[in-house]
């Protein structure tokens, strides 16, 4: 079973622009991870933020956390045609060492 | 520094045979995991080892699934007999736990894509 709910389910913007993408949790977390899948690729991790922080950067990509609403946003900023993947968020189940990952965001930036 | 690598990378086979997925871990991980992705999916846990111990394994189909993990380094996930609905995206991820596991960044191979025919 897929614990959280990437929004929106797709998403085409233009170079340049910014992409925001959210994801949505049932049960407490320790922390949530975000990754990138290209086409036909494995994952590859983005970020971590863990329960106790609220926003975190990384170059172009700024992920906020919001615990009592259980959701978490991703945003990239000043897109490029390089960033389109599909993006998913992992949450790590408090008190477990598992994480379930969402059902992604594919996000499709057009040149 | 070499990454998960996973063999093969794709496989085709008829219903109800047998087949076999190798993933070596990044060297040091001693925490390893196996994921199935369905198309438009995000991945599922399989299974979870940390060094050769398999301390999650309660999302495996164990009536045709096994995996091991001999020496705490490679590892091989099976299927036998195959079914028509095991067509997916196997993936292995290794990780670096400190003793604790929350908040390990899990390394992702490219994958085995099955198709069971």
């Amino acid at each position: 079973s897929q614990q959280g709910e990437e929004d929106p389910q797709a998403l085409s913007i233009q170079e340049g622009e910014n992409a925001t993408m959210n994801c949505s949790y049932k049960t407490s977390i320790n922390n949530l991870q975000w990754y990138r899948q290209n086409s036909g690729r494995g994952l590859v991790h983005l970020i971590l933020i863990r329960s106790n922080e609220r926003e975190k950067h990384s170059g172009r990509l700024r992920v906020t956390l919001d615990t009592s609403k259980k959701s978490s946003s991703l945003l990239i900023t000043a897109s490029r045609a390089a960033d389109t993947a599909s993006y998913f968020c992992a949450t790590g189940r408090s008190g477990t060492y598992k994480y379930i990952f969402g059902t992604g965001t594919r996000l499709k930036v057009l040149a | 520094e070499a990454g998960v690598v996973q063999s093969p990378r794709y496989k085709i086979i008829e219903k109800k045979q047998p087949v076999a997925f190798w993933c070596n871990p990044i060297s040091g991980h001693n925490t390893l995991y196996w994921y199935l992705q369905n198309l438009g999916q995000g991945p599922e846990l399989l299974i979870r080892y940390e060094n050769e111990e398999a301390v999650d394994d309660s999302q495996l189909p164990k009536d045709r699934f096994s995996a091991e993990r001999l020496k705490g380094v490679d590892s091989t996930l099976k299927i036998q007999p195959a079914e028509l609905g095991d067509s997916a995206v196997y993936l292995c991820a290794s990780s670096s736990s400190q003793g604790g596991g929350y908040g390990d960044t899990q390394y992702f191979g490219p994958g085995t894509r099955l198709t069971v025919l």
